[in-house]
């Protein structure tokens, strides 16, 4: 079962702030997805990477929201100008080769 | 585009009964279905992983059941006990193994 690890487990910012959050595996993983969910409402699907590039994003992953992996281990989400309807959980998530999907305990983000 | 479904939406029983829970999908095109437990305020588990040509899978008091045809699974809580109580997901991963949709959850509470 693969580990996943995100900082921060909370981040409160104001409006117009940019923010990174960030998932690391616990062993080599190529596919990632980032999900959110905002507080009572669906997991919903932002962006998936392969490989070191996006394979598939949302039309919730606007040109506000990038993806990176800086140092070949880390994962990184960045929202540049964060807005209130941006609150909500973030998960970073890996599959198995079963394709059994692994989920972090995710990142709490408040935008005030 | 696929859409996922769960019925009921929330579900307060007294401890010891047998319960189930259905998720329903639009798209019978899937590649597998997963069902996931989620604490309030913590990210998803893992509970069950069913591949498009099984039937159903089993782990200890939990029994998931697949109808691929029929767009449906169902999730078997045999003897609920107080610690599952918790939000219920399914989700259903596209034909490519690539995309995860989430249905809404089902809220179960289990009373003492």
């Amino acid at each position: 079962e693969p580990e996943v690890t995100q900082t921060p487990s909370h981040q409160v910012t104001q409006m117009g702030q940019e923010v990174i959050l960030r998932c690391v595996p616990i062993s080599n993983h190529l596919y990632f997805y980032w999900y959110r969910q905002i507080l009572g409402q669906k997991v919903e699907f932002l962006v998936s990477f392969y490989n070191n590039e996006i394979s598939e994003k949302s039309e919730i992953f606007d040109d506000q929201f990038s993806v990176e992996r800086p140092d070949g281990s880390n994962f990184t989400l960045k929202i540049r100008s964060t807005k209130l309807e941006d609150s909500a959980m973030y998960f970073c998530a890996t599959p198995t080769g079963a394709g059994e999907l692994f989920f972090g305990e995710g990142s709490r983000l408040t935008v005030l | 585009k696929q859409e996922v479904t769960q019925i009921p939406a929330a579900l307060s029983v007294p401890e010891g009964e047998n319960l189930v829970l259905n998720c329903s999908f639009t798209d019978s095109a899937i590649y597998n279905l997963q069902w996931f437990r989620q604490d309030p305020g913590k990210g998803l588990t893992s509970l069950l992983l069913i591949q498009s040509s099984q039937r159903e899978q089993t782990s200890g008091r939990l029994n998931a059941s697949l109808d691929k045809s029929s767009g449906r699974s169902t999730l078997y809580i045999a003897a609920s006990q107080p610690g599952d109580s918790a939000t219920y997901l399914c989700a259903v991963c596209d034909n490519y193994g690539q995309n995860f949709v989430f249905g809404p959850g089902t809220r179960l509470s289990v009373l003492p």
